[in-house]
């Protein structure tokens, strides 16, 4: 099976802009998880789609947002950048209780 | 909340070496343990896991026990290889949803 694909793998964008990142699950995964990385606060969970619902969101502020299409794939969306953005940010797919991550987006915000 | 603490790095050691990196958990429930393992520019990578108490997850020569009484999950390696070089991740999940430690970096030189 492949993995979990995410585009672009790289990104720079200025203060202000709005930016999509991409995710494609595992095949047959349901559930696809985003998280950002930064050096000060680690691996920190932003939020959970399932069948295209919104199951779990973490505290990220409005500006951060997703959504889940009927094949599974996922897109997230900041809008508004700031410089604090700049992030790796990763996707993963779930199965039953285990994820697996994709390579992940590394945002630059100037 | 949960929460997973793992001890800090870099953690530098000569190839062949044994190597244990901790980690202890902090949860309201009975949650699922992982290591995950992250490579230079790469995403997470699932090393192993674990999802009941006194489980042994093993992959690579890597294991970790699931120890409920000391709410711990060591990971440790008999002879560790320059090619393990990398950031290793402790976390856990409840709901879905993966809390993680800060990560250790092992660095392994020959």
């Amino acid at each position: 099976k492949a993995g979990v694909t995410q585009t672009p793998r790289y990104l720079i964008k200025t203060r202000g802009q709005q930016v999509t990142l991409s995710c494609s699950p595992i095949s047959g995964h349901r559930s696809v998880s985003w998280y950002q990385q930064t050096p000060g606060q680690g691996l920190q969970f932003l939020f959970e789609y399932f069948s295209e619902t919104q199951r779990n969101k973490g505290n990220f502020p409005g500006r951060f947002s997703g959504r889940q299409f009927s094949n599974s794939r996922s897109e997230m969306n900041v809008s508004t950048l700031e410089l604090g953005d700049s992030a790796l940010y990763l996707c993963a797919s779930r199965n039953t209780d285990t994820q697996y991550f994709g390579p992940g987006t590394r945002l630059t915000v100037l | 909340g949960n929460s997973v603490t793992q001890m800090e790095g870099p953690v530098t050691l000569s190839e062949e070496a044994f190597l244990t990196i901790n980690c202890t958990y902090t949860a309201t429930g009975y949650p699922s343990l992982f290591w995950y393992v992250q490579y230079p520019g790469e995403g997470l990578q699932l090393l192993l896991k674990a999802t009941k108490a006194d489980d042994k997850g093993s992959n690579k020569g890597f294991e970790a026990t699931y120890r409920k009484e000391t709410t711990s999950f060591h990971l440790e390696k008999g002879s560790v290889q320059v090619s393990d070089s990398a950031v290793y991740f402790c976390a856990l999940t409840e709901y879905s949803t993966l809390t993680f430690g800060k990560g250790t970096m092992l660095l392994v030189s020959p």
